[in-house]
């Protein structure tokens, strides 16, 4: 167990809705970090919080966003969903946000958009 | 962001040392390497990291050529929970984000 926690675990939904993800980071962890695993892509580094600012944008849509609030968790809404979206959605945490950091990940939100 | 080039699967019998190789020829002087293995589809598990010198910790040892241009992972007795598959990573500077390849399929066999 990493200690960061990620819900729901499933989420069925359909094309052109929209849905939340969401983070809750290690304890004492400020960095927030969305990835992406679809069959096709691999892991793909999604974006980056820091401390309730955005460090890094990665391949992320422009109808995904994220946000990270006062309490350090975050959040992931994908809207306008569509048949691709679907793939597995994990979040990391770190301490900091340098390169020595260690970042540890969350069990997953596993989406399928029908 | 530099690349690493890892086999794309390996068996290894149960009990015996895996040993995963990974090749990073333009690694950069400050650039980490980073192990990390994901089982099934699990979330990404972390196994150890390095700069220069070999390092060792309860799952594994990480061996780092001096020229940095090539490492091994080492699981010294492999069981079949070992089974996922392993992506050698270099951490890359801007955005602090882990670029995955496409990572080592190893099959623990009894």
């Amino acid at each position: 167990d990493s200690g960061v926690t990620q819900t729901p675990k499933h989420l069925i939904t359909a094309t052109g809705q929209r849905v939340t993800l969401r983070c809750s980071p290690r304890s004492g962890d400020l960095s927030v970090y969305w990835y992406q695993q679809s069959l096709d892509q691999g892991l793909q580094f999604l974006i980056h919080y820091y401390n309730g600012e955005e460090r890094a944008k990665g391949n992320i849509l422009e109808r995904f966003s994220a946000q990270q609030f006062p309490d350090l968790h975050s959040e992931l809404n994908l809207s306008s969903l569509e048949l691709g979206d679907s793939a597995l959605y994990f979040c990391a945490s770190s301490v900091e946000a340098s390169l020595r950091e260690t970042q540890y990940f969350g069990p997953g939100t596993r989406l399928l958009v029908l | 962001d530099a690349k690493t080039t890892q086999p794309t699967s390996m068996d290894c019998a149960e009990g015996r040392a895996a040993n995963l190789p990974c090749n990073h020829s333009t690694i950069s002087g400050n650039e980490y390497v980073y192990w990390y293995r994901q089982i099934h589809s699990q979330g990404p598990q972390y196994i150890i990291h390095g700069l220069k010198n070999n390092e060792t910790n309860e799952m594994a040892s990480l061996i780092i050529t001096e020229d940095r241009k090539s490492s091994t992972l080492i699981l010294p007795h492999a069981t079949l929970r070992d089974t996922a598959v392993y992506y050698c990573i270099v951490r890359v500077g801007r955005g602090n984000k882990l670029v995955f390849g496409a990572g080592t399929i190893l099959r623990v066999k009894s």
